[in-house]
């Protein structure tokens, strides 16, 4: 079965701290993307991906970069974690946008 | 552009009952059109895809919906409620080659 792994489930940061949120998936699949959840705005595209080593930037990028060094993994990095970027973090894959996205379980963000 | 509308940001029905989740879609290319759970802390599970075949399509544990070109409706529904249904449900429509636009969720409750 098609599977998405996201390293955490919950993790607390500190305001100005680095974060890296990581995402592995095992089905060569080249399309990646990282969105962000949170009450009554559902999902919000921060960065997607097309390919090794290239990203495209969402719908709110900003505070956030990624990384795509080799095809399966994705990494969400928070360059100084602020406490509005407390949130659920979900990373999905897809080789064909007809089948879907597959979704990882989700990493829950806490920043104090 | 496309987009979607879930109708209800949360409906509550009896253990039993009809459950009918609206949405409506806004596309200038023929839609391929989603319908997601989410059950809590966890990442989106697909339900069922619409892929421009039969315009009625099911999905898993006993949802179907139906895509009413007309109407630019894709309502997701089932016949009788389980208590383990209760969840988030999100509508979905491809927005590019493979980009995936999200409404703003559902929540289901269910009565016992």
């Amino acid at each position: 079965d098609v599977k998405v792994t996201q390293s955490s489930r919950y993790l607390v940061k500190r305001t100005g701290e680095k974060v890296f949120l990581e995402c592995v998936q095992d089905m060569d699949h080249e399309n990646m993307f990282w969105y962000r959840q949170d009450p009554g705005l559902g999902l919000r595209l921060i960065y997607f991906s097309y390919d090794v080593k290239m990203k495209e930037k969402g719908d709110i990028p900003e505070g956030y970069s990624v990384s795509r060094e080799k095809k399966e993994r994705f990494s969400l990095i928070l360059e100084s974690a602020s406490t509005n970027q407390t949130s659920m973090y979900l990373c999905a894959s897809f080789a064909e946008p007809s089948y879907g996205y597959t979704f990882g379980s989700g990493t829950r963000l806490t920043v104090v | 552009a496309q987009s979607v509308t879930q109708l209800g940001s949360h409906v509550s029905v009896s253990e039993g009952a009809l459950v009918l989740l609206r949405c409506n879609y806004s596309s200038s290319v023929p839609p391929y059109l989603f319908w997601y759970v989410q059950y809590p802390n966890q990442g989106l599970q697909l339900l069922l895809k619409y892929t421009s075949a039969a315009t009625l399509v099911k999905g898993i544990n006993g949802f179907e919906a139906e895509f009413k070109k007309s109407e630019t409706s894709f309502h997701l529904t089932k016949p009788s409620a389980h208590m383990s249904d209760a969840a988030e449900y999100f509508c979905a429509v491809r927005s590019s080659a493979s980009k995936i636009i999200f409404g703003s969720g559902t929540r289901l409750s269910i009565r016992p």
